[in-house]
């Protein structure tokens, strides 16, 4: 039983590389997150995808994009990385909006 | 002030031991709220939820909201070392505030020694 799953768990970047973040969910969830989880701050909201073909803003979403590519899989992007965006991101998937959360196990990532 | 807040500890309690972990939250539309627990190098999951005000037990876990002073609570009796996490309340905010996106506070770490 699957659940969530990210891709890397690991990834370390040199300022201004980009990268991908990989999510793909098996639960036939309607809602999908991307969180970034720092000391201090608790999980924040990046971008999420309420459902399949709509993306919307979180709470700190500058330097990032997102794809919704299908109804499983949703992507986060880093265009041009920066040392400030060193954090473990979360993907989430929910079976719709208010409804509780299922966590991926995350990636720790790290900007020099 | 964010809207859900917690006292980010670290709390360390013996074995045995009654934890009280708290949150307030500014906002009285919000009308539910949520228990996450994670491990370390974890990503949260869900340990409880609960509406309106009131205490809901299970097992070891009791969570209760006091909606009349924006306060939530989640009490662990005879806490055991597995129980060493940290703790995140949440909620989808209400009325204007429900975007459908949970609200997280910053998390509580807990440490329960032998």
């Amino acid at each position: 039983n699957a659940g969530v799953t990210q891709t890397p768990k690991f990834q370390v970047l040199k300022t201004g590389q980009s990268m991908t973040l990989q999510c793909a969910q098996d639960m036939n969830h309607n809602s999908m997150y991307w969180y970034r989880q720092d000391p201090g701050m608790g999980l924040r909201l990046i971008y999420y995808s309420a459902s399949e073909g709509t993306t919307d803003k979180g709470e700190v979403p500058n330097g990032y994009n997102v794809s919704r590519l299908n109804k499983r899989e949703f992507s986060l992007r880093l265009e041009s990385a920066a040392p400030s965006q060193t954090s473990v991101y979360f993907c989430a998937s929910s079976r719709d909006r208010n409804e509780k959360l299922f966590f991926g196990s995350g990636t720790q990532l790290s900007v020099l | 002030q964010k809207e859900v807040e917690q006292d980010p500890g670290p709390l360390s309690v013996p074995e045995g031991a009654i934890v009280s972990l708290n949150c307030t939250y500014s906002n009285s539309a919000f009308q539910y709220f949520m228990w996450y627990r994670q491990y370390s190098r974890k990503g949260p999951e869900l340990l409880m939820y609960t509406y309106s005000s009131g205490n809901k037990e299970d097992g070891r876990f009791t969570a209760q909201v006091d909606k009349s002073s924006k306060y939530i609570s989640l009490f662990i009796r005879d806490s055991q070392p597995s129980d060493s996490a940290t703790y995140l309340c949440a909620s989808p905010g209400g009325g204007s505030s429900n975007t459908g996106k949970l609200i997280f506070g910053q998390g509580t770490t807990l440490q329960v020694k032998p």
